[in-house]
């Protein structure tokens, strides 16, 4: 099993509407959870980080369940710019020398005018 | 954040040859990471590089095929050495915060032929 398993996608959703992306981890010490975007021959940039309260930024909402380990990133009236793949990323500590930081595999997203 | 400045930004080179990748960033940070992303993947951790140590390499990854250098804290080299077309790939350098977030260069891909 991967430790950050993300559904692959691609997701082709038209404009205006409502997509919702869930990660799931396995470690239950991972201790920091971010969302990056990475458009296409480009590099990742800082989507959003993931706290427990949850995080809303404008139309992007990201929650954090650690009951069931996974992540969710929520992208509401979506706009053809935000057509990109969606990296998941787990950080298992901060000070310890085992922290590691892990990505998923990314979703795939295609807005459709 | 921090501002990186990868180079070069693709080049196409022949087996058996080595390309030397350098990152520039506009901070001092202690750590640097070296990732591979291979096409419609996501990224792998080649190494961490420290200042005035050696780098750490992660499970699959050597020092030998890949060299990396540390000459101070703003600026490190990542070296693809004996090419063969496996390792045709985009290689991404990156800094992390104070606050865990990741910041990358605009990567390199590679074709080797």
């Amino acid at each position: 099993r991967k430790e950050v398993e993300q559904d692959p996608g691609p997701f082709n959703v038209p404009e205006g509407a409502t997509v919702a992306f869930n990660c799931t981890y396995s470690n239950s010490a991972s201790q920091s959870f971010f969302w990056y975007r990475q458009d296409c021959r480009k590099e990742p940039k800082l989507l959003m980080s993931v706290y427990s309260s949850g995080n809303e930024d404008g139309r992007f909402t990201a929650q954090l369940n650690r009951a069931s380990q996974y992540i969710s990133l929520l992208i509401r009236d979506s706009k053809l710019s935000d057509s990109a793949t969606y990296l998941c990323v787990v950080r298992t500590s901060w000070y310890s020398s085992a922290s590691k930081i892990i990505f998923g595999s990314g979703t795939r997203l295609s807005i459709r005018p | 954040s921090a501002v990186i400045s990868q180079k070069p930004s693709r080049d196409i080179c022949q087996r058996g040859t080595s390309l030397t990748i350098q990152c520039q960033v506009d901070s001092q940070v202690t750590m640097m990471f070296w990732y591979r992303q291979q096409p419609g993947q996501s990224l792998t951790l080649i190494a961490t590089a420290n200042q005035g140590s050696e780098a750490t390499y992660e499970s699959g990854f050597v020092i030998d095929k890949f060299p990396i250098s540390r000459p101070n804290l703003t600026f490190s080299t990542l070296t693809v050495s004996n090419m063969s077309p496996e390792d045709s790939s985009i290689y991404l350098c990156s800094v992390e915060d104070r606050r865990e977030k990741l910041f990358f260069g605009s990567g390199t891909q590679l074709s080797v032929l």
